[in-house]
């Protein structure tokens, strides 16, 4: 299986920060990585998809990027409906795999 | 707007199989993969499986032995079946669009299933 390991696992940031969030991967996965927001007691939601396709409706503070095991997620300009966890999530073989997520609070 | 909703029991008995459905509105499901995937309280993301709505399936080899996930075209609605459960299967189950090589783009709320004599 491929894992997938995030960095950090949790963070604390100010509103208008920009946050930056890793996800390595076991092995190469090429550009299928996804990346997921989840709020508490709420199913994700697809933000980015093949390392760097912005969802259709997803602000465009959010935007990733990246190739082979090393991706990033980065907010622009951290806002008040951002403090959510979360995951990346590797499509290249299965089984499918997320990695462990990123909490981000406020600071 | 494509939606997803789960029902099924939310308790189970251990050794029993658990039993869930996904009804699909606002699109139809012969045209997608469609996932379960599974969240156990306060940990991350599982794949469990998904069916093309031609019937093909992909399971986790984790849970390859125990899982059965099928598709009922004419009701727009997928399911999962999952045996033999223990403690160890407590977990919010997610319906999804997507699979194989597509990511997950909708998403039902979520269940909470409890493993529980």
């Amino acid at each position: 299986d491929i894992q997938m390991t995030q960095s950090p696992s949790s963070l604390s940031a100010y509103v208008g920060d920009r946050v930056t969030i890793t996800c390595r991967a076991s092995q190469s996965i090429t550009s299928f990585l996804n990346w997921y927001q989840q709020k508490p007691g709420k199913a994700p939601k697809l933000l980015i998809y093949a390392t760097s396709s912005l969802q259709s409706g997803v602000p465009s503070r959010f935007s990733g990027s990246g190739s082979g095991t090393d991706f990033t997620l980065t907010i622009s300009s951290l806002q008040p409906e951002d403090f959510a966890s979360y995951f990346c999530q590797q499509s290249y073989s299965t089984p499918w795999t997320f990695g462990q997520g990123t909490k981000v609070e406020i600071k | 707007q494509v939606q997803l909703q789960e029902s099924g029991p939310g308790l189970v008995k251990p050794s029993e199989t658990l039993s869930l459905t996904c009804t699909v509105s606002g699109g139809s499901i012969s045209s997608d993969y469609w996932s379960w995937i599974r969240q156990p309280p306060g940990k991350g993301l599982e794949w469990i499986g998904y069916i093309y709505y031609s019937g093909s399936t992909n399971y986790n080899p984790s849970l390859k032995s125990r899982v059965t996930i099928s598709v009922e075209t004419s009701k727009n609605q997928f399911s999962l079946k999952l045996s033999s459960v223990t403690a160890a299967d407590t977990a919010v189950y997610y319906c999804a669009s997507g699979g194989d090589y597509k990511p997950y783009d909708y998403w039902g709320q979520g269940t909470l299933v409890t493993v529980s004599s």
